[in-house]
């Protein structure tokens, strides 16, 4: 089966720079990806991570080592509004079932 | 482009009732899956639908079934409520090696 393991709760300052990791296991395994989710909102797509390396959109950036099966999300000049939960979430099998994290949840205080 | 949409946004509904929600993708996506989230808990993989197909299915019983027409859209069915259905019901649709974008959720209650 699959698994993946990201911190429960991480709290950064406003302004700052912070990165949540995230390990998994699973066979079959195409891509990785991160999700934003607010309280009571669905989740919104970030990233999407298919090759080893770094992916950089705007002030967030997502890395993939497919031979250490690690990937992180690195969140830039944190802002008031990016205290939500982060979702890592793995793509695997013929047909990429998508299997997700337990979530990050990030603070940023000022 | 809209993106995913989904209805009803709220739903409230007794054990035992059989209940149908409702998907239609971005537009240019032709593959749809649902998620049940429970409250402070990551999406769990529920089914996907590929030409009107479902194609996987994660661990969930057979009360829950859904469709995919011809325009891409789709339907989750839960038949015989239970208490534990509570949740945000979410829908993702993606094509062939991209991310999966998610609709805003359906929240059904069981009471």
């Amino acid at each position: 089966g699959q698994s993946l393991e990201q911190p429960s709760e991480v709290t950064a300052v406003e302004g700052a720079i912070v990165q949540i990791n995230c390990t998994y296991q699973t066979s079959g395994f195409y891509g990785l990806s991160w999700y934003q989710q607010h309280d009571g909102g669905a989740p919104t797509f970030l990233s999407y991570n298919a090759l080893d390396g770094l992916e950089e959109t705007g002030r967030f950036s997502s890395f993939l080592s497919r031979s250490d099966s690690y990937g992180y999300l690195l969140l830039q000049e944190l802002q008031m509004k990016d205290s939500a939960s982060y979702f890592c979430a793995v793509y695997s099998g013929g047909y990429q079932k998508v299997t997700f994290g337990t979530g990050t949840k990030l603070q940023v205080i000022p | 482009d809209a993106g995913v949409t989904q209805s009803p946004t709220h739903l409230i509904k007794t054990r035992g009732q059989q209940v149908t929600l409702r998907c239609s993708p971005k537009s240019g996506h032709d593959t749809v899956s649902w998620y049940q989230q429970a409250l402070g808990q990551g999406p769990q993989f529920i089914f996907q639908y590929y030409e009107e197909e479902e194609r996987q299915r994660g661990n969930f019983p057979d009360r829950f079934s859904g469709h995919q027409f011809p325009n891409y859209s789709s339907e989750l069915n839960v038949n015989a409520l239970l208490l534990g259905d509570s949740a945000l019901y979410l829908c993702a649709s993606s094509s062939t090696g991209e991310g999966q974008f998610f609709g805003p959720g359906t929240r059904l209650t069981v009471l």
